[in-house]
């Protein structure tokens, strides 16, 4: 079974830019979860998508969006980048809802200049 | 709020138990979870120790109080691959659920 698949690996932007940034689940999970993992910070939550409805959101403003589609799959898009928003963008996948087994994808790297 | 609390660094040698704490401040509770990050790496789960049962994988086991909202992941016969990031995180039920990371302990295992 493929694990969980995030592109791109690595993103360079300038500051203004908008970004979106994708996740493909294990194949049968329903649940997508994002984090945003900086230095010190550890993993901040930033959304959870069940069946294409999101579930949870995170204290990030309202420049950071997310969708799930019926497969699934999910992206996450941020627009009008900050230097601040530099870091590894994690998608986290799991069966169900509410499932504490999460299962990582390498992350996206994302560095804003 | 939420908020969970584990050392920054721990340090043990080879061979050794190490023991990483976690107390957590939570609405809700639902369980505790452990995850494993290797630099540059994925997170990967290590166990979970909650209402509805006890998972643990290979050489890590958990132990939780709910009443002292602590628990700790111990590590048995350290191996110098054990050295990595390992982040505790709770499941806040009166919070819709979200699953909140701690800030990770880094571990060091030396020869």
């Amino acid at each position: 079974k493929a694990g969980v698949t995030q592109t791109p690996r690595y993103l360079i932007k300038t500051r203004g830019q908008q970004v979106t940034l994708s996740c493909s689940p294990i194949s049968g999970h329903r649940s997508v979860s994002w984090y945003q993992q900086t230095p010190g910070q550890g993993l901040q939550f930033l959304f959870e998508y069940f069946s294409e409805t999101q579930r949870n959101k995170g204290n990030f403003p309202g420049r950071f969006s997310g969708r799930q589609f019926s497969n699934s799959r999910s992206e996450m898009n941020v627009s009008t980048l900050e230097l601040g928003d530099s870091a590894l963008y994690l998608c986290a996948s799991s069966p169900d809802r509410g499932r504490e087994k999460l299962f990582f994808g390498s992350g996206t790297q994302l560095s804003v200049l | 709020g939420q908020s969970l609390e584990q050392p920054s660094e721990v340090t043990a040698v080879e061979g050794a138990i190490v023991q990483i704490n976690c107390t957590y401040q939570t609405s809700g509770f639902y369980g505790l979870s452990w995850y494993q990050q290797h630099d540059g790496g994925a997170p990967t789960f290590l166990s979970y120790n909650g209402l509805d049962g006890l998972e643990e994988t290979g050489r890590f086991s958990s132990f939780l109080s709910r009443s002292d909202s602590y628990g700790y992941l111990l590590l048995q016969e350290l191996q110098m691959k054990d050295s990595a990031s390992y982040f505790c995180a709770v499941r806040d039920d009166n919070q819709g659920g979200k699953l909140i990371f701690g800030q990770g302990t880094e571990l060091s295992v030396k020869p």
